[in-house]
């Protein structure tokens, strides 16, 4: 989990209502990852970016919004159109997207919807 | 398509047995393999990979993995469990060609081990 910080740990949402989870990496890293966690279902890419003002949608983008102004930084909304956003959401970070980079990943943020 | 499968939802051993958690793989060009290990609530932790060079690939905490091209697997292995090791454990592949980073994840596996 070192270097790389997410925020809150614990996030309640209430029908209708967007939220926006922190991601922080003081690693130095390009790239930057949005996972979320489902029980049995393994990590699910959301949204990934390469590089500062670039990013792409991943395999369940829908719902979800992000940016990319700052190279340490990469939060992600999880809007109101998010039809089951209760899950566990992960952030990850590698030194260059693609190749043999590791992608490390923060402590997770749980969001639940009342 | 690219697809990671973890064929045992859980693994039970004893402590001080050797361990093994399966995974295989399938992939259009030659594969980079990850194992991460998640302890309950907390984010991923990197335990080792395979690029390329000696099939047999050594990571934390005394847990190693051998990467079989004929049969596609990557098993995660370690001589003598502990408790300690009890979590969940998810093998991930990203295959070349391919630049975005995208690694496709397993199910996941929980390890038991019992004392």
């Amino acid at each position: 989990d070192g270097g790389i910080t997410q925020s809150p740990k614990y996030l309640f949402r209430k029908e209708g209502q967007n939220v926006t989870l922190s991601c922080e990496q003081n690693l130095n890293h390009d790239a930057m990852y949005w996972y979320r966690q489902d029980p049995g279902q393994g990590l699910r890419l959301i949204y990934y970016s390469q590089i500062v003002n670039d990013f792409q949608k991943g395999d369940i983008a829908e719902g979800y919004s992000v940016s990319r102004e700052k190279k340490e930084s990469f939060p992600l909304t999880v809007t109101s159109a998010q039809k089951n956003p209760t899950a566990f959401y992960l952030c990850a970070s590698s030194i260059l997207a693609g190749g043999r980079d590791t992608q490390y990943f923060g402590p997770g943020t749980r969001l639940t919807v009342l | 398509a690219q697809s990671v499968a973890q064929p045992e939802d859980q693994v039970n051993v004893a402590e001080g047995n050797p361990l093994t958690v399966k995974c295989t793989y399938s992939v259009s060009g030659n594969p980079y393999l990850f194992w991460y290990v998640q302890y309950p609530n907390r984010g991923l932790q990197f335990l080792l990979k395979y690029i390329t060079g000696d099939n047999l690939v050594k990571g934390s905490y005394g847990f190693e993995a051998e990467f079989n091209k004929s049969q596609t697997s990557f098993h995660l292995k370690k001589p003598s469990a502990l408790v300690s090791d009890s979590a969940l454990y998810f093998c991930a592949v990203r295959d070349t060609p391919g630049n975005t980073g995208k690694l496709i994840f397993g199910q996941g596996t929980t390890l038991q081990v019992k004392p």
